[in-house]
Order: structure tokens, then sequence, then C-alpha cells
């Protein structure tokens, strides 16, 4: 069974540029989890999405957002990009809510 | 709300030697704890995990962890280590009582094991 897919692997941005990644998840798999990495903030909650709508949203700003589609593939989008949202976004999906989540390898923005 | 603490952000330890990555958490209700690792430019894999019943759980590789409901606290442990364990470990907690599966993790702790 396929992984976590994530695209793309890396992107360089401009600030004031907006971005969005994509993430596949696990065939079946109905959650889909956004977070986001840092040196500085560790891994912090962006967002999930089950079934096509958000369940939960971490403390970020509007910039921010997500979208997920009916064959459960989510997106996130990233507007008017600043220097501190570079980072590596990582996707995670579930099956159940009591079951682990598996991460895809990520996406490595640097915002130039 | 929900938190995690890894004390230690690095832990040494020689091969053939037993590890503890410590964890401690703190949730409203009832948790679900997980460990994760991550190596280089990766994302994170999942190594085990406490839903409910035993307070000793058994995953990946070799590592183990034990449930402490009373100290708050969910070690990482495998009783002899291995180079190839070096990497960054990751505890996280899912409030049980709360839906969906948002995750918060502690800091990461560094585990090197030197031969």
């Amino acid at each position: 069974k396929a992984g976590v897919t994530q695209t793309p692997r890396y992107l360089i941005k401009t600030r004031g540029q907006q971005v969005t990644l994509s993430c596949s998840p696990i065939s079946g798999h109905r959650s889909v989890s956004w977070y986001q990495q840092t040196p500085g903030q560790g891994l912090q909650f962006l967002f999930e999405y089950f079934s096509e709508t958000q369940r939960n949203k971490g403390n970020f700003p509007g910039r921010f957002s997500g979208r997920q589609f009916s064959n459960s593939r989510s997106e996130m989008n990233v507007s008017t990009l600043e220097l501190g949202d570079s980072a590596l976004y990582l996707c995670a999906s579930s099956l159940w809510e009591n079951t682990e989540a598996f991460f895809g390898q990520g996406t490595r923005l640097t915002v130039v | 709300a929900q938190s995690v603490a890894q004390p230690e952000d690095q832990v040494n330890v020689a091969e053939g030697n037993p590890l503890t990555v410590k964890c401690t958490y703190s949730v409203s209700g009832n948790p679900y704890l997980f460990w994760y690792v991550q190596y280089p430019n990766r994302g994170l894999q999942f190594l085990l995990k406490y839903i409910t019943g035993d307070n000793l759980v058994k995953g990946s590789y070799g590592f183990e962890a034990e449930f402490n409901k009373s100290q708050t606290s969910f070690h990482l442990k495998k009783p002899s280590a291995l180079v190839s364990d070096s990497a960054l470990y990751f505890c996280a907690v899912r409030d049980r009582d709360n839906a969906g599966n948002m995750l918060t993790f502690g800091g990461g702790t560094r585990l090197m094991v030197k031969p």
C-alpha cells in the first residue's frame, strides 16, 4: 500500500508570493492533518480535514488555509508569504481517531 | 489544552546499553500517546502508541514505552541501543475526549548512540 505522498518535495518562493502544497493520503484514510516544522517552534498543528470538512484548526494566521477533496486528497495554501514561513510542511493521514497518523516526507518551503 | 514535555534535548548512550527518552504530557481528558522518530530530511515514522489496556506497549525496532497515569509520563525505552537508532524522537498526545486527530508534539529529543 502506498504511503502518504506530498508534492513538491522542495519549493523556493519569494516574499509576497503564494504557494500551494499537495498531499495524497493512504488509500482509505479520510482524515488528513497538516503540520509545520521549524527549528525554533518545533512541530505545530495547522489544521485537520475529515470528509472534506475542517475539523480542527491550529493557531496560525488566516494566510494559511486548506481544503480536502472528495477523494481525500488535500491541499494547503499560504498566501502573502513571509520569511518566517520557511519550514518543513508535513502532511499526515489517519484511518480512525484512535489510530496512528502516518506522515509524508514533507515539503521543504524556503521563502527568500 | 494539551501539552507535551521532553525534558532532554539530547540523550547520549553507548551502543549495547539501554536507552530511555523521557516524555510527560498534559491533557484535560484521557490521552492517546504516540512516539515518532525522524531521520534527516525525512517525515515522521511511527514507533508505537498507547490507546488503552496494558501500560507497557511494544513497538517497532525493539522499542517499548510505559504509560504511567499518575506521573503523566510515557517514556520510550530500548534494552540495547544500536548506532542506527541515532535520530530525533518525538512524543505526541491527543485528547481522547476531543473529536479529531490533532496531535500535540513535544520539542523532540536527539538520540546519539556511539559505537
